[in-house]
């Protein structure tokens, strides 16, 4: 059974630091990964996804890699802004046909102070 | 593209009611939904994955009796909570797998912003 895991569970920084969110997961035969911001109450925005046989993706101030062998992935954010304030979920999708499956992680309660 | 829609977005109800929550595929059709359950704090959890014109397939621990999932067309699926009580109030999210041209599905779930339910 998949796990993923984030840590930390919660980051609070002042603005225009540099930070990394971690994911790691158990089985590493995975189709992709993907990172997701949530802010409180409202559903999903989509940020990265990377393929299975892809290193890293990058996106503005977000770089998000994978490491397929060793289960991790990382998400660093540059420059940091209050806007950037939210629940970071890391996910990744395993098996095949019926069997097909995102699981999630608990996520990463970030905090940008101004 | 790619646009997901659910409705409501919100619903209070009361304790032994039924509660229907649309999931539409707005611009792709999609022959796969999921439906997604994530109290606070807490990450999304599969309850279920709904195949257009069969019977959804529930995860361990998920009552299909409660939660009866429709997916009668390539672009809605309904999923309907039934005898709603305050434990079943929750966020519930669906997502889509986008069917490319010639019938392979893409491997990226496309999200839709969520219904809160709170049931009284």
């Amino acid at each position: 059974k998949q796990e993923v895991t984030q840590i930390p569970a919660a980051l609070s920084v002042p603005e225009g630091e540099n930070l990394v969110l971690n994911c790691s997961f158990t089985d590493s035969a995975i189709y992709n990964l993907q990172w997701f911001r949530q802010d409180p109450g409202k559903g999903l925005t989509s940020l990265l996804l990377i393929q299975s046989s892809q290193r890293e993706q990058t996106s503005g101030r977000l770089n998000a890699s994978l490491d397929k062998s060793s289960g991790r992935s990382t998400l660093y954010i540059a420059a940091s802004q209050p806007g950037d304030s939210a629940t970071y979920l890391c996910a990744v999708f395993t098996g095949g046909g019926s069997n097909y499956k995102l699981t999630f992680g608990k996520g990463t309660l970030l905090t940008v102070n101004p | 593209g790619a646009v997901v829609s659910q409705h409501p977005s919100w619903v209070i109800c009361k304790s032994g009611t039924s509660v229907k929550i649309e999931c539409r595929s707005l611009d792709f059709q999609a022959t796969t939904m999921f439906w997604y359950r994530q109290f606070p704090k807490q990450s999304l959890m599969l309850m279920a994955t709904s195949n257009e014109g069969s019977k959804a397939t529930y995860e361990q621990g998920v009552e299909k009796d409660k939660f009866l999932i429709n997916h009668a067309s390539l672009t809605l699926s309904t999923l309907t909570v039934t005898s709603a009580h305050p434990e079943d109030s929750s966020f519930y999210i669906c997502s889509a797998r986008v069917r490319l041209a010639g019938g392979a599905l893409y491997n990226e779930q496309f999200f839709g912003p969520g219904t809160r339910l709170t049931v009284l």
